[in-house]
C-alpha cells in the first residue's frame, strides 16, 4: 500500500529564510506524487506535482520539490520564505496519478517575522 | 472560470442524524471526489465518481454514500450521524478519468453533537 510520511508536523523559519519541507513515500511503483497548501478555513491548493517527467518540479508561488527515487523522496522547498506563506503543506501519492490521492498528515509552516 | 463549490459551508447535526452535502465540480470536470479531514486521521479518501458511476470507494462504513447526477454535480451522505464524524468534507474534481490535477472546494465544516 502507498503512503507518505511528512517529518515534522509544524516548521518554522523567519521571513527570508530557506523552506524544508520533508516528505518521504513509499511505493512498490514509480509513483506520482503532488504537493498541496491548506490556507485557514480553505480547501487544498495544487502547489506541483511530479508526473515521471524532470525530477525538479517548478510550482507556484516559488516553490519546487525534487524526486529522489533512491531516497524515496519529494522534498518541498522554497529559497525565501514569506509571511504569506504561513499554511499547512501537504504530501500526496498516487499509484497511477488519476487514482485516489493518499496524503500526508501535513506540515504547518509558520514565519516569524 | 469557477471554482469547485460546496454546499453548506458549516453544518452543526445531532447525532443519530442524516446529512446531505453537495459539491459542484469546474465546468466541464466529470471526476468528484471527497475526501474527509479530521484532525486525527488527517485527510482520507471517501469515493469517487465518474459519469455517474463510482469508480472508487475508500475503507468507510455503509453509512457513508454518495452519488453523481448527469450535470456532474455530487452529494455525499451520511446516515446515523457519529461524533467522530464531525470533520471538514472536501470534495475535488478533475476533467477527467485520466487527469492528474484535482482541484479542491472550500470543503464543508460538519460538527456532530
Amino acid at each position: 500500500a502507498q503512503s507518505v510520511t511528512q517529518l515534522g508536523s509544524h516548521v518554522s523559519v523567519s521571513e527570508g529564510a530557506l523552506v524544508l519541507l520533508r516528505c518521504n513515500y513509499s511505493s512498490s511503483v514509480p509513483p506520482y506524487l503532488f504537493w498541496y497548501v491548506q490556507y485557514p478555513n480553505q480547501g487544498l491548493q495544487l502547489l506541483l506535482k511530479y508526473t515521471s517527467a524532470a525530477t525538479l518540479v517548478k510550482g507556484i508561488n516559488g516553490f519546487e520539490a525534487e524526486f529522489k527515487k533512491s531516497e524515496t523522496s519529494f522534498h518541498l522547498t522554497k529559497p525565501s520564505a514569506h509571511m504569506s506563506d504561513a499554511a499547512e503543506y501537504f504530501c500526496a501519492v498516487s499509484p497511477s496519478g488519476n487514482t485516489p490521492l493518499v496524503f500526508g498528515k501535513g506540515t504547518r509552516l509558520s514565519v516569524i517575522a | 472560470k469557477a471554482g469547485v463549490t460546496q454546499t453548506p459551508r458549516y453544518l452543526i447535526k445531532t447525532r443519530g442524524q442524516q446529512v446531505t452535502l453537495s459539491c459542484s465540480p469546474i465546468s466541464g470536470h466529470r471526476s468528484v471526489s471527497w475526501y474527509q479531514q479530521t484532525p486525527g486521521q488527517g485527510l482520507q479518501f471517501l469515493f469517487e465518481y465518474f459519469s455517474e458511476t463510482q469508480r472508487n470507494k475508500g475503507n468507510f462504513p455503509g453509512r457513508f454514500s454518495g452519488r453523481q447526477f448527469s450535470n456532474s454535480r455530487s452529494e455525499m451522505n451520511v446516515s446515523t450521524l457519529e461524533l467522530g464524524d464531525s470533520a471538514l468534507y472536501l470534495c475535488a474534481s478533475r476533467s477527467g478519468a485520466h487527469a492528474y490535477e484535482q482541484y479542491f472546494g472550500p470543503g464543508t465544516r460538519l460538527t456532530v453533537t
